[in-house]
């Protein structure tokens, strides 16, 4: 079974400061998903990243894949309120075809 | 109008009673799945289905099953629901290795 752990598992920040949430596994993954959840709403996919030591960003987001493809990164610059969320990483193997396995979250809030 | 749907949105039920969770998409992906949520454990997959043929079951398939009507259609049954089984639902679509989720459905068993 491939486990993903995320760390941490919450977080509680001031606006304007930045922070790094981590998602690691001892597994190769082809491809790495990051979500954010709301509350009484589903995940919504933010970004994929397919390549060892690909970087993404997305606004003040920045989302990195590890060289092995075992684990991501995901950096906030100058944090917002509205940045306030569950942060979900799921991952992809070879074998487990479209099937996800995914992370247990970091919940952010994000406060004035 | 949103891309998956889900029916109903709340649901409070007893113990023993047959609960059915609905889930449309318009999105035309082949493939659909249904995970419930709990605090601390993460999403886990219940079944999933690559087309209208195929359903498999995932992690957590005990006391649960699955009828895809179509394409666009799949349904997620709890014959005798147990107090355990209250959790959030939620139904996805797939297209590559990326997912696309409903709403969810709050489900609680009494």
């Amino acid at each position: 079974t491939q486990l993903l752990e995320q760390s941490p598992q919450f977080l509680s920040i001031q606006e304007g400061e930045n922070l790094t949430v981590y998602c690691n596994s001892s597994s190769v993954f082809s491809s790495l998903q990051w979500y954010r959840q709301e509350p009484g709403e589903g995940p919504v996919l933010l970004v994929t990243v397919v390549t060892g030591g690909e970087v993404k960003k997305l606004k003040r987001l920045t989302f990195q894949f590890g060289d092995a493809r075992k684990d991501s990164s995901l950096h906030i610059t100058a944090a917002q309120p509205g940045d306030t969320g569950l942060y979900l990483c799921a991952g992809a193997s070879l074998t487990s075809g479209s099937r996800l396995t995914f992370g247990e979250g970091t919940q952010l809030t994000v406060n004035p | 109008d949103a891309d998956v749907t889900q029916t109903p949105r709340n649901r409070i039920t007893k113990t023993g009673k047959r609960i059915m969770l609905e889930c449309s998409q318009t999105k035309g992906h082949d493939r659909m799945y249904w995970y419930r949520q709990d605090p601390g454990l993460g999403l886990r997959l219940i079944y999933y289905s690559f087309d209208v043929k195929d359903i498999n079951k995932g992690e957590i398939s005990d006391g649960y099953s699955v009828s895809r009507q179509a394409q666009a259609k799949f349904s997620l049954s709890l014959e005798s629901a147990i107090p355990n089984q209250t959790a959030l639902y939620f139904c996805a679509t797939g297209h590559r290795n990326e997912q696309f989720f409903g709403p969810g459905t709050r489900l609680t068993v009494l």
